[in-house]
């Protein structure tokens, strides 16, 4: 069975300060990850994922992810915090199984994200 | 080009109730998830129709929750009765093309309170 644990419920950093978050998954055969934020009130946004190829992925906002394979991680990271950071991120993961195909994305608890002026 | 919309936004009901929330997906998207996130926990899959058919619908909790889509456009997930362990968020995603890798757009969900 696949799962994901982000161990940080809340990160605080501040502006203009490089910021992680830390997600570990498992899976048994091929992982898709993703990332997505939740700003107050709004729904999810999607930010980046990982499909195959470069281990590093950029996405919006400035955000990248480093796809860790021997340690089972995807870590989102930006070099310098904003401010308008500040919100609640999501870790998933989609396994993909020879023998059973896709399987549905499941995600992480969340990071709360508090980037201080 | 309009996001997924779901109505309503809240809702607070006493135990007993009955509620149905509605879920419209960004045209064209085949792909209609719905997920619950109960407090501080997980977002958890609930079921995924492919047009007007359930595709996987492993993860609804039990037989008082029910999704439909009829036409393959809006959803529909009616829970009755309502307990109080259904208290959650409820999101929905569309994505277009083969499920699998695909980016899926989220509502902003409907905050379900029960009494």
């Amino acid at each position: 069975a696949q799962s994901v644990a982000q161990p940080e419920d809340q990160v605080n950093v501040a502006e203009g300060n490089p910021l992680t978050v830390k997600c570990t998954y498992s899976v048994s055969g091929n992982p898709y990850l993703f990332w997505y934020v939740q700003y107050p009130n709004r729904g999810l946004q999607f930010l980046l994922k990982y499909i195959t190829g470069d281990n590093l992925v950029k996405g919006s906002y400035g955000f990248e992810a480093e796809f860790n394979k021997s340690q089972t991680s995807f870590h989102l990271k930006k070099p310098s915090a904003l401010v308008s950071d500040s919100a609640l991120y999501f870790c998933a993961v989609r396994d993909y199984i020879r023998s059973g195909g896709y399987q549905k994305v499941t995600f992480g608890t969340g990071t709360k994200l508090q980037v201080i002026p | 080009e309009a996001g997924v919309t779901q109505f309503p936004s809240h809702s607070v009901i006493e135990k007993g109730q009955t509620v149905t929330l509605r879920c419209d997906p960004i045209s064209g998207h085949d792909n209609l998830y719905w997920y619950r996130r109960v407090m501080g926990k997980e977002i958890k899959f609930l079921l995924h129709f492919v047009k007007e058919s359930k595709q996987d619908e492993s993860g609804m909790p039990n037989n008082r929750f029910l999704a439909e889509r009829t036409g393959g456009t809006y959803s529909t997930l009616k829970v009755q009765p309502a307990e109080l362990e259904d208290s959650g968020v409820y999101f929905c995603a569309s994505s277009q093309g083969l499920a699998g890798v695909e980016t899926q757009y989220f509502g902003p969900g409907t905050r379900l309170l029960v009494l």
